[in-house]
């Protein structure tokens, strides 16, 4: 079965834009979280969403938003980009809320800001 | 806060030997998940091995062990006969349960293996 996809894949954007990045979980899940990832911080919790509401949140500023859909699909958007947002972000997915929940990766979104 | 710490930041090691890869974490829980990731060249997270934190018997996936010492919280990654494919960059993470809300991994800052033919 399909993994769980991340779109788009690579994006330049300038201080002060706004970007909004894709992912689509595996089917059936219906969890989705996400990191982002710099050579500096390391990975780093954003949120998570699941059955469309947000459930937890990272240590990041209001700039940092995201929602999901009804088909579990999920986006993130960051406003206002600052040198600092230029990052890879990654997206998971899950099928449970309880347990030993693992995640399975997307592949990644690498955002630079210019 | 949990945190977990890497403190070797690279490694390397022969074909077809072992290498062990440490970690370790700070939290005051009781119950919780320690899970070794694995992310290649292409920058896809693979999930490598887990544990829960309740069990005492270390688990195993194949080439891929763990020593799980939860008093001195220690969670060490055993890999045996390396292969080439093993080359990545390994994070060691932590998950604390929480109802309704199951997927804040901690990382640590990782450790990148090399493995030489």
């Amino acid at each position: 079965k399909a993994g769980v996809t991340q779109t788009p894949r690579y994006l330049i954007k300038t201080r002060g834009q706004q970007v909004t990045l894709s992912c689509s979980p595996i089917s059936g899940h219906r969890s989705v979280s996400w990191y982002q990832q710099t050579p500096g911080q390391g990975l780093q919790f954003l949120f998570e969403y699941f059955s469309e509401t947000q459930r937890n949140k990272g240590n990041f500023p209001g700039r940092f938003s995201g929602r999901q859909f009804s088909n579990s699909r999920s986006e993130m958007n960051v406003s206002t980009l600052e040198l600092g947002d230029s990052a890879l972000y990654l997206c998971a997915s899950s099928l449970k809320q309880t347990g030993a929940n693992v995640l399975t990766f997307g592949a990644g979104s690498r955002l630079t800001v210019l | 806060a949990q945190t977990v710490t890497q403190s070797q930041p690279e490694m390397s090691v022969q074909e077809a030997e072992t290498v062990t890869l440490s970690c370790t974490y700070d939290t005051s829980e009781s119950n919780y998940y320690l899970f070794w990731y694995k992310q290649p060249p292409s920058r896809q997270m693979i999930l490598v091995i887990r544990q829960e934190a309740y069990k005492q018997q270390n688990a195993t996936e194949n080439r891929f062990s763990v020593n799980f010492q939860k008093a001195a919280k220690s969670f060490s990654l055993k890999i045996s006969d390396s292969q080439l494919g093993d080359t990545a960059m390994y994070f060691c993470a932590f998950m604390k349960p929480v109802t309704g809300a199951n997927s804040k991994l901690t990382f640590g800052k990782g450790i990148t293996l090399s493995v030489r033919p």
